[in-house]
């Protein structure tokens, strides 16, 4: 089982849709994650922490389920800039600093 | 947060050479890490890069291929050597300024083996 598993998509939505992406993690020690959005052919950058009771950033919502172990990222009213990959991401833990990615799920946005 | 220059941003070099890229900070940072992100794929951790002493390198990356310095606490280089068309890749230094803070990283280095 891989650590930190995503759908890899691609996910094709219209402009102004809603659309979600999961994710689950292995190590329940994790304490740490992660939104990253990686553009083609960039490196990846922060979107969002995901924290326990949950945040919201303009139109990304996170969830954290540690029960579970599930991670989400809500878009609402999708642009046609949010096209990209998004990984998600946990630390490893014994305080290392490491951080374990997922594979990515791709969205295009479409007009 | 951190601003991080990593260079060269893209080279194409000859089969069994070796290539150095460095990893500049603008201010001093708790940890370095280096990835390899091959075609199609994500990232994947080579080493920590350790200031004043030997990286620790993840499962399957060794220090004869993928030798690191860290000098001090705002500059590392990683060298891929005696490359091969396999080591064809993007190559990525991160930082994390403070416990329990996420990774940042630097712009890449796109790397091509004929």
């Amino acid at each position: 089982r891989k650590e930190v598993e995503q759908d890899p998509g691609p996910f094709n939505v219209p402009e102004g849709a809603t659309v979600a992406f999961n994710c689950t993690y292995s190590n329940s020690a994790s304490q740490s994650f992660f939104w990253y959005r990686q553009d083609c052919r960039k490196e990846p950058k922060l979107l969002m922490s995901v924290y326990s009771s949950g945040n919201e950033d303009g139109r990304f919502t996170a969830q954290l389920n540690r029960a579970s172990q599930y991670i989400s990222l809500l878009i609402r009213d999708s642009k046609l800039s949010d096209s990209a990959t998004y990984l998600c991401v946990v630390n490893k833990p014994s305080n290392t600093g490491k951080l374990i990615f997922g594979q990515g799920t791709t969205l295009q946005v479409k007009p | 947060s951190a601003v991080i220059s990593q260079k060269p941003s893209r080279d194409i070099c000859q089969r069994g050479t070796s290539l150095t890229i460095q990893c500049q900070v603008d201010s001093q940072v708790t940890m370095m890490f280096w990835y390899r992100q091959q075609p199609g794929q994500s990232l994947t951790l080579i080493a920590t890069a350790n200031q004043g002493s030997e990286a620790t390198y993840e499962s399957g990356f060794v220090i004869d291929k993928f030798p690191i310095s860290r000098p001090n606490l705002t500059f590392s280089t990683l060298t891929v050597s005696n490359m091969s068309p396999e080591d064809s890749s993007i190559y990525l230094c991160s930082v994390v300024t403070g416990g329990g803070q996420p990774q940042h990283f630097g712009d890449g280095t796109r790397l091509s083996i004929l």
